[in-house]
């Protein structure tokens, strides 16, 4: 199994719709985890940061599930704007994180 | 704040040749990092350092050189270019701490013929 797994997509949605990504890691005492997003040909930008209780900015919610060791994103309302290109990131109690290979997100008008 | 630079952005290498990439970082960072990204491959670690003075090897380290002689600066070298360092790298630095999130640089593309 690998360490941390994500669909690549692409996952196609119209203007307004919602979508929501998962990503499974395989390390139970993983400490902390994040959502980047990278544009075509950028670099990778923090998203946001997921906490245990869940968290939530504007249109994007994220969320841990610690027991099925997954994380998600929710968009809601999805702009033309969103098409990218997200990474999620896991600190497995290391110096370093480990990054899925990305979900692709396509908005159509 | 100029947050995490690289230096160049494009390079074009011949076979053999050597070069090395800057990574510069105003943060004060303690740990930074060098990726390679491919297509379908997602973001590889090639090299890290926790400290000035101290590196590691990563996912994909063969090929490549790293020096970190001042906390702000991490150097990648290719000593001898191979067409497969086709690639864009990223650097990107954090402060120490599990919860922290890591900056990434803009990117250098390098092509290697």
């Amino acid at each position: 199994r690998k360490e941390v797994e994500q669909d690549p997509g692409p996952f196609n949605v119209p203007e307004g719709a919602t979508v929501a990504f998962n990503c499974t890691y395989s390390n139970s005492a993983s400490q902390s985890f994040f959502w980047y997003r990278q544009d075509c040909r950028k670099e990778p930008k923090l998203l946001m940061s997921v906490y245990s209780s869940g968290n939530e900015d504007g249109r994007f919610t994220a969320q841990l599930n610690r027991a099925s060791q997954y994380i998600s994103l929710l968009i809601r309302d999805s702009k033309l704007s969103d098409s990218a290109t997200y990474l999620c990131a896991v600190n497995m109690g290391y110096s370093t994180l480990t990054f899925g290979k990305g979900t692709m997100l396509l908005v159509s008008p | 704040n100029a947050g995490v630079t690289q230096t160049p952005k494009f390079r074009v290498l011949k076979t053999g040749q050597s070069m090395t990439l800057l990574c510069a970082q105003d943060m004060n960072h303690e740990y930074m990092y060098w990726y390679r990204q491919d297509p379908g491959m997602g973001l590889r670690l090639i090299h890290y350092s926790v400290g000035e003075g101290t590196t590691a090897k990563g996912e994909v380290p063969d090929g490549y050189n790293v020096s970190r002689l001042k906390k702000q600066n991490f150097l990648l070298g290719l000593e001898s270019a191979a067409p497969s360092q086709t690639s864009v790298y990223f650097c990107a630095s954090r402060l120490a701490g599990a919860e922290n999130e890591q900056f990434f640089g803009p990117g250098t593309r390098l092509t290697v013929l």
